[in-house]
């Protein structure tokens, strides 16, 4: 069975720009949540989305939003860049079901030059 | 709100001695509890989890751990460290039905010869 995949892996861009991350849940997995992982600030919930609806959002700017499709692959999007963006981006699948545990992906790498 | 806290940012241990690694949470109803593991540059892996029940829980590589309800702690234990057990370690917890995973800062497991 696949586990959750992120792409692309690594990823450089100007401040200012914008970008876009993708992630494949495992097969069967509706849920999907993002998480920002820095050094300063750990690991942040960014938001989760279910059956392509957003259940819920962390604390983020409106720069930072997402969206599922039908086949509950998720992307997020980041606008206007900035320095403080780069991270380690991390996806997590889970399925809907009580005591069920969340699979994370490998991440994707942004570096904001 | 939920939180966790993990006190130790960094512990050496030596290779062959034991383990454990402290969490303690704050969450006003009963907690579904993680521990998950990061290498450098990757994603998180899962290495146990509680959701109810018997509260000695066992993971993989070796490892497990206690949930104290009395002292709102969920510490990790492994009875002799390998090598290959340096890496990050995380605490996280969640609420039933959770779409969010609240996370420690982290402690970075150091193996020495």
């Amino acid at each position: 069975k696949a586990g959750v995949t992120q792409t692309p892996r690594y990823l450089i861009k100007t401040r200012g720009q914008q970008v876009t991350l993708s992630c494949s849940p495992i097969s069967g997995h509706r849920s999907v949540s993002w998480y920002q992982q820095t050094p300063g600030q750990g690991l942040q919930f960014l938001f989760e989305y279910f059956s392509e609806t957003q259940r819920n959002k962390g604390n983020f700017p409106g720069r930072f939003s997402g969206r599922q499709f039908s086949n509950s692959r998720s992307e997020m999007n980041v606008s206007t860049l900035e320095l403080g963006d780069s991270a380690l981006y991390l996806c997590a699948s889970r399925q809907e079901y009580e005591n069920t545990e969340a699979f994370f992906g490998q991440g994707t790498r942004l570096t904001v030059v | 709100a939920q939180s966790v806290t993990q006190p130790d940012i960094h512990i050496t241990v030596s290779e062959g001695a034991s383990l454990e690694l402290r969490c303690n949470y704050s969450y006003g109803a009963t907690p579904y509890l993680f521990w998950y593991v990061q290498s450098p540059g990757q994603g998180l892996q899962l290495l146990l989890k509680y959701f109810s029940g018997d509260t000695l829980v066992q993971g993989i590589k070796g490892f497990e751990a206690e949930f104290k309800r009395s002292q709102s702690s969920f510490n990790l234990r492994k009875p002799s460290v390998h090598w290959s057990d340096a890496a990050e370690y995380f605490c996280a917890v969640g609420a039933k039905g959770y779409s969010t995973l609240t996370f420690g800062k982290g402690t970075m497991l150091l193996v020495s010869p």
